[in-house]
């Protein structure tokens, strides 16, 4: 079975510090996906990235970076420098990438970055 | 280009009635899925439709769901008789044949049954 689990359920920070946000997977496939997407208080779900579990090559985005680490089943999400409107939740997701495309989502992480 | 659209954005209605909860995906899309939150917990999938047809609906809880596709656009899902435990968020997302990994989420529908 596979299973996405987000420790952190609420994180809050003052604006322009760093804040990293833990996700820890459990598949027996060999190969599948990761996504990150983010929930901001208009509700709708914005997929922000998807990693191929072949590729570790950690990824920046500006001030958003990825680090999967295929060892320890991890692919947190740091941002850096974070400013209000990264306030939203956060949420880890896994896909096969054989047969069945439906993602299994982690409990979400509510970050608050205050002003 | 429009995105995921679901109507209603939310819906309050009572034990043993019916809700009828629709989906537009993004134009072209062929692959449309049906997901929800319940009490906080996590997202969790329904179904998934390519085309108009239903390829894969292991996660439909029971037999109280219907969803349809008809014409392989807009999908509707239907809960008749709604019981309290249906409370939550639906959620429909859409992908692309050639990326079909990559899902695109609508703002889900707020569905309370009181």
């Amino acid at each position: 079975a596979q299973k996405v689990t987000q420790a952190q359920t609420e994180i809050s920070v003052v604006e322009k510090e760093d804040v990293t946000l833990d996700c820890v997977y459990e598949t027996r496939d060999t190969t599948y996906y990761l996504f990150w997407y983010k929930q901001p208080p208009s509700g709708e779900l914005v997929f922000l990235i998807r990693r191929n579990s072949f590729d570790e090559q950690n990824e920046i985005s500006g001030r958003y970076s990825w680090n999967f680490q295929k060892s320890t089943s991890s692919f947190n999400f740091t941002i850096t420098a974070s400013q209000v409107v990264d306030s939203a939740v956060y949420f880890c997701a896994l896909a096969s990438i054989q047969g069945a495309q439906k993602l299994v989502f982690g409990q979400g992480t509510r970050l608050t970055i205050n002003p | 280009e429009a995105g995921v659209t679901q109507f209603p954005s939310h819906s309050v209605i009572e034990k043993g009635q019916t809700v009828t909860l629709r989906c537009d995906p993004i134009s072209g899309h062929d692959n449309l899925y049906w997901y929800r939150r319940v009490m906080g917990k996590e997202i969790k999938f329904l179904l998934h439709f390519v085309k108009e047809s239903k390829q894969d609906e292991s996660g439909m809880p029971n037999n109280r769901f219907l969803a349809e596709r008809t014409g392989g656009t807009y999908s509707t899902l239907k809960v008749q008789p709604a019981e309290l435990e249906d409370s939550g968020v639906y959620f429909c997302a859409s992908s692309q044949e050639e990326e079909a990994e990559t899902q695109y989420f609508g703002p889900g529908t707020r569905l309370l049954v009181l």
